[in-house]
């Protein structure tokens, strides 16, 4: 099964801020890599696709990278609508699996 | 507007059944693959199960494999997931999701199983 190890876990930042998380495959994954938005008593929301595609109607401010074993997901510009966990997954092979995740605050 | 709506969560005992049921709106349901995947309490989101479009493939994850069945309804827009022997830890938010081989474009809200005595 592929691993994936997300970090940081938590993380507080300002408004404004550029913010970076990082996730790790434990074997090469390709590009097969999603990033979701969730946000508590709301459906968890598709951001990011095949590692750096943005989904339609999310703001441009939410950017991807990466390939291989590591990527990388950025919010250039930190908004308090911001706050949710956030979280990777691969899809390259089953069982599908889900980094850790990341709870962004606003400091 | 795509719209997926989970329903039949609850308070189930130990070893008890539950079938979860998901109504699909606002697209042509039989033309994607569907899936389950569930949030434990304080936990991160675990995949639980796929289904293609005429239920052509069926995946689970090992933690569920044998335990749950999901199935579909094309003429009824629905997805099912039938969960028997439940655990504790099969306590969660399980949430209905469309999207081909992994890919999970749209989600619904999720509906709550508690597994305890």
């Amino acid at each position: 099964d592929i691993q994936m190890t997300q970090s940081p876990s938590s993380l507080s930042a300002s408004v404004g801020d550029r913010v970076t998380i990082t996730c790790q495959a434990s074997q090469d994954i390709t590009n097969f890599l999603n990033w979701y938005q969730l946000k508590p008593g709301k459906a968890p929301k598709l951001l990011i696709y095949d590692a750096s595609n943005l989904e339609t109607g999310v703001p441009s401010r939410f950017s991807g990278s990466g390939s291989g074993t590591d990527f990388t997901f950025t919010i250039s510009s930190l908004q308090p609508e911001d706050i949710a966990t956030y979280y990777c997954q691969q899809y390259d092979n089953l069982p599908y699996s889900f980094g850790q995740g990341t709870k962004l605050e606003i400091k | 507007e795509v719209q997926l709506v989970e329903s039949g969560g609850g308070l189930v005992k130990p070893g008890g059944s539950l079938r979860l049921s998901c109504a699909a709106s606002g697209f042509t349901f039989s033309a994607y693959s569907m899936n389950w995947v569930r949030q434990a309490p304080g936990k991160g989101l675990e995949w639980v199960s796929s289904i293609g479009l005429s239920s052509t493939y069926i995946y689970y994850a090992d933690s569920v494999e044998g335990r749950f069945i999901i199935s579909r309804d094309n003429a009824k827009n629905s997805l099912y997931l039938q969960m028997n022997s439940l655990r504790a830890e099969d306590t969660a938010v399980y949430y209905c999701a469309r999207g081909p081989d992994g890919f999970f474009n749209y989600w619904g809200q999720g509906t709550l199983v508690t597994v305890s005595s």
